[in-house]
């Protein structure tokens, strides 16, 4: 079965360090990667997306993907109280749907 | 401003009824929308697929039935949770490929949600 593991959390940070959140998935023929932030009660709105091996930068977002390793990870620098909400990881295996992680709560603290 | 427009934001309803939501996306043409469910502290799980034009897609597990998937245009697809129960209550999102893209590589763009609350 294809998954997509996160750590659920939380994720306490303090206002301006960086925040790391990690993502491994199961399917070695994934093609592309997505990070996507919800705030409670909302809907997820797309942060990052990743195709290839190696950094990706936004602004003060970081993805890294390692496709030896299987893993896919999102930095936040200069973390934000309003950075504050859950951090969903979504894999696209080869020519398949998206899958969900179950999410990584992310806290920044003033 | 948002790419893809959910509607109702919110629902109550009572056992037995049905309850119809809609999903446009805007100033683009979507041949293909996603629809979610998502339960508290859970993650998205995919319901169906929504084709223009032809039947929709449903994930294993998720009855066709009552979970109604109609997209008529390359705008609008809607979803009705036909007879209604409260394990039904929970929020649906819909969601639509990056503008002009039926790929499944390409980012998602969802709606606002709707959260459903059977009585």
């Amino acid at each position: 079965q294809k998954e997509v593991e996160q750590n659920s959390g939380p994720l306490s940070v303090p206002e301006g360090a960086i925040a790391s959140l990690n993502c491994t998935y199961s399917d070695r023929g994934s093609q592309s990667f997505f990070w996507y932030r919800q705030y409670s009660g909302k809907s997820p709105e797309l942060i990052m997306f990743i195709y290839s091996n190696g950094d990706k930068e936004d602004g003060r977002f970081t993805a890294q993907l390692n496709k030896a390793s299987q893993y896919v990870s999102l930095l936040i620098r200069d973390s934000q109280p309003s950075d504050s909400a859950t951090y969903l990881c979504a894999v696209n295996p080869l020519g398949d749907k998206l899958i969900f992680g179950t999410g990584t709560r992310l806290q920044v603290f003033p | 401003g948002a790419v893809v427009s959910q509607h109702p934001s919110w629902v109550i309803c009572k056992s037995g009824t049905s309850v119809k939501i809609e999903c446009r996306s805007l100033d683009f043409q979507a041949t293909t929308m996603f629809w979610y469910r998502q339960f508290p502290k859970q993650s998205l799980m995919l319901m169906a697929t929504s084709n223009e034009g032809s039947k929709a897609t449903y994930e294993q597990g998720v009855e066709k039935d009552k979970f109604l998937i109609n997209h008529a245009s390359l705008t609008l697809s809607t979803l009705t949770v036909t007879s209604a129960h409260p394990e039904d209550s929970s929020f649906y999102i819909c969601s639509a490929p990056d503008r002009g893209s039926s790929s499944y590589n390409s980012p998602l763009h969802f709606g606002n949600g709707t959260r459903l609350t059977v009585t």
